[in-house]
């Protein structure tokens, strides 16, 4: 199995410019989840997914729009980038919502937007 | 609302020396919580969790936690260090019953030979 994937894995995007990035799990979860992750600020959540079909804002969902439109992927769209939207971007992936579940992460998108 | 506070930003710590990663929680709820590490240009991996029952958990590769209600804190402490420990490690929070994540600020920990 190869887990969570993520697709690219470096961006450079240009003020204004947009773009998609893929997340894809094959261990037939339910929820996914898209995070940032910014120097000394951890990874805060951004959107998530309940299961195929439905989308649901986290912390920081400003700029950002999802899509889940097959239960193994889960896309990040960015409509207009701006440089504050730089950071490392990581998709995760968890068998259930409940609060115990382990959350499966990918290997991380680097986008940088000048 | 909750928060995880990660005071240590950086730990540097000799080879075969032991080591404490602090972290304290706020919530007005209860919550299971969490470690996940993670290594150099890789993503996070689960190292532990608490969720119930005793409040010292373990991991495979000789890492353990303690869950204190009290002091509302989750410290990960190794008595011996490897240098393959050298990763960020992440506490976490989730309220029970709920699938959001909230993350503390990390700590690097940097094992010296």
């Amino acid at each position: 199995n190869a887990g969570v994937t993520q697709t690219p894995k470096f961006r450079v995007l240009k003020t204004g410019q947009s773009m998609t990035l893929l997340c894809a799990q094959d261990m037939n979860h339910e929820y996914m989840y898209w995070y940032r992750q910014d120097p000394g600020m951890g990874l805060r959540l951004i959107h998530y997914s309940v299961g195929e079909g439905t989308t649901a804002k986290g912390e920081v969902p400003d700029g950002y729009n999802v899509s889940r439109l097959k239960k193994q992927n889960f896309l990040l769209g960015l409509e207009s980038a701006a440089p504050s939207q730089t950071s490392v971007y990581f998709c995760a992936s968890s068998s259930h919502g409940q609060g115990g579940d382990e959350q499966f992460f990918g290997p991380g998108t680097r986008l940088t937007v000048l | 609302a909750q928060s995880v506070t990660q005071l240590d930003s950086q730990v540097p710590v000799f080879e075969e020396a032991p080591v404490e990663l602090r972290c304290n929680y706020s919530s007005s709820v209860s919550v299971y919580l969490f470690w996940y590490v993670q290594y150099p240009n890789q993503g996070l991996q689960l190292l532990l969790k608490y969720l119930s029952g005793s409040t010292l958990v373990e991991s495979i590769n000789g890492f353990e936690a303690e869950f204190n209600k009290s002091q509302t804190s989750f410290h990960l402490r190794k008595p011996s260090v490897h240098i393959s420990d050298t990763a960020e490690y992440f506490c976490a929070v989730t309220p029970t019953g709920a699938n959001n994540l909230f993350f503390g600020t990390g700590t690097r920990l940097t094992v010296i030979p």
